[in-house]
């Protein structure tokens, strides 16, 4: 079964800090999504990846094809960047996707 | 462009009843999909369409039905409405292929009593 783990479940952060949220994920995926869900239940791409790192503002993603694993870094945290950050593995033509992971930055 | 559009945004239903939730998308896009989202669970992907004519079941299809006659549109059936339907349902679209973005509808959020 495809599956993708998100770690951690809760994380509350203080305005300023370095974060870091996980995902692990079965083989044979052709893409790794990155997503937000903002309190008022939006979700907006962030980040596609298959490979390396790529970065967008504050937002950071790498990919880790061995080891099957990524994260996502938030640099400078803000309130504003309080939301659910969900992980999304491409198997084929579908998405598989995480729990998500709850972030408040309290300023 | 609008985007991709659910209406309604929220709906309560009674047990058996059926209704259609409806999406649409006018980037032209080719894959088009129907998620649910309950507390504590991530996504799951209900029916997916990769063009007009072709649907196929995901994770969690029963009681759904889905069409695609059009390039634009995309409509999940509920034939039977139970209370274990109950959530938000995200209608999503992208061009295809593997590297692309994922596009979400505003989400539509159903209750069955």
């Amino acid at each position: 079964k495809n599956e993708v783990e998100q770690s951690p479940q809760n994380l509350t952060a203080q305005e300023g800090e370095f974060i870091t949220i996980n995902c692990s994920y079965s083989v044979g995926i052709s893409a790794l999504h990155w997503l937000q869900q903002h309190p008022g239940g939006g979700i907006v791409s962030l980040f596609m990846l298959s490979s390396g790192k790529k970065k967008h503002g504050r937002l950071i993603a790498t990919i880790n094809i061995q080891e099957k694993h990524s994260s996502l870094h938030i640099t400078a945290s803000h309130p504003r960047d309080s939301a659910v950050y969900i992980c999304a593995a491409k198997y084929g033509n579908k998405l598989v996707f995480g729990a998500g992971t709850i972030l408040r930055v309290k300023s | 462009n609008a985007g991709v559009t659910q209406t309604p945004k929220f709906q309560v239903l009674k047990t058996g009843q059926s209704m259609t939730l409806q999406c649409a998308q006018d980037m032209n896009h080719e894959y088009m999909s129907w998620y649910r989202q309950d507390p504590g669970m991530g996504l799951r992907l209900i029916h997916y369409s990769v063009g007009a004519g072709i649907t196929d079941q995901g994770e969690v299809p029963n009681g759904y039905n889905v069409s695609r006659s059009t390039t634009e549109d995309f409509p999940l059936r509920l034939l039977s409405a139970a209370p274990s339907q109950t959530s938000v349902y995200f209608c999503a679209s992208t061009t295809g292929g593997s590297y692309n973005e994922q596009f979400f509808g505003p989400g539509t959020r159903l209750t069955v009593l």
